[in-house]
């Protein structure tokens, strides 16, 4: 099992332009979910997902948009990006919710220029 | 607002030192994780608790619920156990509807000297 991924793994985008985090998981997770991560602050959650069609929103979720077609997948779209969201991003999954043991991808580092 | 605290922020200590790690947190808990992630980045989850004590290798892992407290030992401390340990929470709520979310401290920044 390959566990859990994201591409890419840097990413320099300019303020205004949009983009895709990946990430995918082979373990048949039903709970997903997105984090950042920023110098001096907790992992903070973005958005997660219970399931195939089921999304909610976390504590930061402006600027972010979440779908969830299928149960392997979970992209993160930023929007139309600004320097604020220049941060290490982390997906997560686990086999039904928050309650459980949690399995991180290795991250994806996005800056914002 | 539900709040994670940690301590301490920063810790150094000597190889084969014992290590203690705090976590407090605000109100009732269903859940309490702790993590490590290293100096690479990545984050590997260590233990999951509800209640009590659970114990992998040199860790141990504690929860006193009335307290609203975790710790994180680690016994005979090694340098490669120099990582950053983060505890997060599912809070309790009378329904699980919405609330698949964990709240994350801050981390401890542990260094072992050889």
């Amino acid at each position: 099992n390959a566990g859990v991924t994201q591409t890419p793994k840097f990413q320099v985008l300019k303020t205004g332009q949009s983009m895709t985090l990946q990430c995918a998981q082979d373990m048949n997770h039903e709970y997903m979910s997105w984090y950042r991560q920023d110098p001096g602050m907790g992992l903070r959650l973005i958005h997660y997902s219970v399931g195939a069609g089921i999304t909610d929103q976390g504590e930061v979720p402006n600027g972010y948009n979440v779908s969830r077609s299928t149960t392997e997948d979970f992209p993160l779209r930023l929007l139309s990006a600004a320097p604020s969201q220049t941060s290490v991003y982390f997906c997560a999954s686990s086999y039904w919710g928050a309650g459980e043991t949690q399995y991180f991808g290795p991250g994806t580092r996005l800056l914002v220029l | 607002k539900n709040e994670v605290e940690q301590s301490p922020q920063n810790l150094t200590a000597q190889e084969g030192e014992f290590i203690t790690i705090n976590c407090s947190y605000s109100v009732g808990i269903s859940a309490l994780h702790w993590l490590q992630q290293h100096p690479g980045g990545g984050i590997v989850s260590l233990f999951m608790l509800s209640s009590g004590k659970k114990k992998h290798g040199r860790l141990i892992a504690t929860i006193n619920i009335q307290e609203k407290h975790s710790s994180l030992h680690i016994t005979a401390s090694h340098p490669r156990d120099s990582a950053v340990y983060i505890c997060a929470v599912r809070y309790w709520r009378i329904s699980n509807f919405g609330n698949e979310k964990l709240t994350f401290g801050t981390g401890t920044r542990l260094t072992i000297i050889p």
